[in-house]
């Protein structure tokens, strides 16, 4: 069965530089959830989309922000990098038809160094 | 608020049975899940319970929840050395689909 999608797997910038993540979600998905988890660290909500629509935000910087996209894939780009920063990406989907409450199911995540 | 907590470290031999807690502090919470992570790896769902429920079961896995206390936990039957991984605990409720994750629980399975 298919997966989420995420890419790239790793991802290497400099500080202050600027870094764009994908996320590709199971066939017929249109939700689209953005988490964050740093070194040693349980995994933290960043944003949701529902329909290309932000359905929901959590502990997202203003420098990162984030879109979905007509064929409910989602980018999130990161500017002015900071060394906190580095940290594994993961995405979710889920279909707003009633199996998000089932638990999503994650990409395997994107994991940015920022040296 | 929204705290979810969970011992940091098990060890266990293989064969035994491994026991994973969890309390949150959200009495509002209405699904509550457990996750795999291996090194390096995604999040891997392995079962969810709802919170009318007390008790889940599948395969080698049994979820127990106890409402009143808010404590939630995972008991692994037989476990073997691809146990080996941290899990966490997440609860979401009805309102919002996003999920607030419990610190994680490092269980190493020694052979």
């Amino acid at each position: 069965a298919a997966g989420v999608i995420q890419s790239p797997r790793h991802l290497i910038k400099e500080k202050r530089e600027t870094a764009t993540l994908k996320c590709y979600p199971i066939p017929r998905h249109d939700t689209v959830y953005w988490y964050q988890q740093g070194p040693g660290q349980d995994p933290q909500f960043l944003i949701s989309f529902y329909e290309k629509m932000q359905s929901d935000k959590g502990s997202i910087p203003d420098r990162f922000s984030a879109q979905q996209f007509s064929d409910y894939h989602s980018e999130l780009n990161m500017s002015s990098l900071e060394l906190g920063d580095s940290a594994l990406y993961f995405c979710a989907s889920s279909s707003a038809t009633g199996d998000a409450n089932y638990g999503y199911t994650f990409g395997s995540g994107t994991r940015l160094t920022v040296v | 608020g929204e705290d979810v907590e969970q011992s940091l470290f098990l060890s266990v031999r293989e064969g035994d049975s491994s026991v994973i807690n969890c309390t949150y502090t959200d009495s509002s919470s209405t699904y509550l899940y457990w996750y795999k992570q291996e090194p390096g790896a995604g999040l891997q769902l392995l079962t969810y319970i709802f919170s009318n429920m007390d008790m889940k079961q599948d395969q080698r896995l049994t979820v127990l929840l106890n409402k009143k206390d808010k404590h939630l936990s995972l008991r692994i039957a037989d476990t073997q050395t691809g146990d080996s991984a941290i899990y966490f605990c997440a609860e979401s409720m009805d309102s919002s689909y996003k999920l607030i994750f419990g610190s994680g629980t490092r269980l190493l399975v020694r052979p």
